[in-house]
């Protein structure tokens, strides 16, 4: 599988939009960017994925540089119950989730 | 919706004895489901795949008579901890495999495990 990086935490104002990067530098071309956030004590939730053009649903938006090497997750506009663990995972669609550390995204009032 | 289900949520049981989890798909049938743990401030960690009707593929250093899986049916899975011990304490997760979704994986709420 191909591994991601993430930064171990950020800090976002509430309202403001939140911008989580993801490298995946080994990413092969039939691997999906996915990304999921579990918020403490429950189990995790899917928010968005893509292969190779942007993307956007009603939680996120998930944006995807042309050479696929890394993606960002954009919360438009933060709020408390945002904050959560974000996990950015490429596999193919019909594999197993293996989850890295993720994110820990705080958002502060 | 997909909806994914365990039962219980919270479980406290004594060392030495078994405790079964299970994993429940509301809506939808799942020939494949997934088994995870989570230690505090840590990430999830795949135990096992669970496919029905036939033996589950434990993950690397997964003890199989330890955790038992039994996938018996395409809405249910069981994940029987034996012979529980403190260190067993965890958050125990399962998901489902649901191909008509915009993913493919659907998590369930979790199971907290504390062993005395």
């Amino acid at each position: 599988d191909a591994k991601t990086t993430q930064p171990t935490s950020m800090d976002c104002a509430e309202g403001r939009a939140a911008n989580l990067p993801c490298n995946h530098s080994t990413i092969s071309g039939n691997e999906y960017v996915y990304w999921y956030r579990q918020i403490h004590s429950q189990g995790p939730q899917y928010i968005i994925h893509g292969l190779k053009n942007n993307e956007t649903n009603e939680m996120a938006s998930l944006i995807i540089t042309e050479d696929r090497k890394s993606s960002t997750l954009i919360l438009p506009h933060a709020t408390l119950r945002d904050t959560a663990v974000y996990y950015c995972i490429v596999r193919s669609s019909y594999d197993k989730v293996i989850f890295g550390p993720g994110t820990s995204l705080s958002v502060i009032p | 919706g997909a909806v994914v289900s365990q039962h219980p949520s919270r479980v406290i049981c004594k060392s030495g004895t078994s405790v079964k989890i299970e994993c429940r798909s509301l809506d939808f049938q799942a020939t494949t489901m997934f088994w995870y743990r989570q230690f505090p401030k840590q990430s999830l960690m795949l135990m096992a795949t669970s496919n029905e009707g036939s033996k589950a593929t434990y993950e690397q250093g997964v003890e199989k008579d330890k955790f038992l899986i039994n996938h018996a049916s395409l809405t249910l899975s069981t994940l029987t901890v034996t012979s529980a011990h403190p260190e067993d304490s965890s958050f125990y997760i399962c998901s489902a495999d649901w191909r008509q979704g915009p993913d493919t994986q659907y998590f369930g709420p979790g199971t907290r495990l504390t062993v005395l």
